[in-house]
Formats: structure tokens, C-alpha cells, sequence
């Protein structure tokens, strides 16, 4: 069964620092890998996705992630962080079905 | 609205009573999905229809939970005889993907259950 981990609970940034929150992932088969942010208060929503391709994958507000297929690691990054980035973040994986399967999410605490 | 509406936001019930969250997806979205976030942690997979089937309800927790999507839009996840347990965020999403698992979710804001 497929399965995602985000070793980190929290990661703490000063803002204008580069920013980096983990994701391994665990497939039998090709993996379909997802990023979602979630505010204080508010639904879940999408920021990027990999699906096949280039392995540098760049979504929205300025994010990106990097998938590394002998690493099994799509870890999310953005080159200047912004108090505003400071929010819940799930990675997320899709194999042969249609279901999501979530992590447990890591807090970035972005520092003025 | 354009995104997913989930209603009530908020309910509070007692132990052994019954619940209907209801989710109303975008629409057009053929894929629907409930999902369960307890405080501090991920969502949890409960259930997701394609269309009016239940294509894959292997995250129900016990024969106290069930769905429906009787025609093929609006969804109803039901609980009987709660337990404090099932405290939790129900979260409904919806996909326009007709399979093959590309697509991204669209969430709703959530029906936050608490069962004194």
C-alpha cells in the first residue's frame, strides 16, 4: 500500500531564508505525488503535483519540489520565505487508485 | 460558490446520537471524497465515489459510517450512535479525474464534529 512520511513536525525559517519541509514516499508502482497547504481555518489546497516528467515540478506562490526517484523524496522548497508561507503542509501520494493517501503534515514557521 | 460547500460547519452532539454531514461538490466533478482530520494530524481516507458508486469505502472505520451520493452530486456522510471518538474535521473534495489518479482535490472548509 502506498504511504507517505514527513519526518519533520515543525520547521522553523527566518523570513527571506530558503525553506525546505521533507516528504519520502513508499509505492509499489509509479508514484503520482501531491502538495497541499492548509491555513488556520481553511479547507486544504493544492500548491503542486508531480505526475511524470521533469523532476523539478514549480507551483503556486513561488513553491516548488523536487521528485527524486532513488531517494523515493518529493521535498517541497521555496528559495525566500514569507511570514505569510508560515501554515500546515501536507504531502500526499496517489498509485494505481484514485485515493489520496496524506502524511501527517509538518508546521512551517516562517520568522519575521 | 464555485468550490465545495460542506454543511453544517459546525455540530455538536451527544454520545449514542445520530449525523449527517452533507458535501456539495463543484460542479461537474465526478469524483468525490470524504476525508477525516483529527486534531495534529493528516487526512484521514474514509471514502470516495466515482459518479453514484462507492468506488472505494476501505477507510470506513465501522458499520457506523456510511455515504451515499444517490444522484451523482451532493454526498451524505452519515454516522450512527456517535462516540467521543469520532470528534473529529470531516472534509469533503472533489475531482473532475474520471480515473487514473492525476488530478488534484478540491476541499471544502470542513464540518468540525465534536460528540460530547
Amino acid at each position: 500500500a502506498q504511504s507517505v512520511a514527513q519526518p519533520e513536525d515543525q520547521v522553523n525559517v527566518a523570513e527571506g531564508n530558503p525553506l525546505t519541509v521533507k516528504c519520502t514516499y513508499s509505492v509499489s508502482g509509479n508514484p503520482y505525488l501531491f502538495w497541499y497547504v492548509q491555513y488556520p481555518n481553511r479547507g486544504l489546497q493544492f500548491l503542486l503535483k508531480y505526475i511524470t516528467g521533469d523532476n523539478l515540478v514549480k507551483g503556486s506562490y513561488g513553491f516548488e519540489a523536487e521528485f527524486n526517484k532513488s531517494q523515493t523524496s518529493f521535498h517541497l522548497k521555496k528559495p525566500s520565505a514569507l511570514v505569510s508561507d508560515s501554515a500546515l503542509y501536507f504531502c500526499a501520494v496517489r498509485e494505481d487508485t484514485d485515493k489520496l493517501i496524506f502524511g501527517t503534515g509538518t508546521r512551517l514557521q516562517v520568522f519575521p | 460558490g464555485a468550490g465545495v460547500s460542506q454543511t453544517p460547519s459546525n455540530k455538536v452532539t451527544e454520545k449514542g446520537k445520530y449525523v449527517e454531514l452533507r458535501c456539495d461538490p463543484i460542479s461537474g466533478h465526478t469524483a468525490l471524497y470524504w476525508y477525516r482530520q483529527s486534531l495534529g494530524q493528516g487526512p484521514e481516507f474514509l471514502i470516495y465515489f466515482q459518479g453514484t458508486g462507492a468506488a472505494d469505502d476501505s477507510g470506513l472505520p465501522n458499520d457506523r459510517f456510511f455515504a451515499v451520493r444517490p444522484e451523482g452530486s451532493v454526498s451524505t456522510l452519515k454516522i450512527q450512535r456517535t462516540e467521543r471518538g469520532d470528534s473529529a474535521v470531516y472534509l469533503c473534495a472533489s475531482s473532475p479525474s474520471t480515473g487514473g489518479g492525476t488530478g488534484e482535490l478540491f476541499f471544502g472548509e470542513g464540518s468540525r464534529l465534536t460528540v460530547l
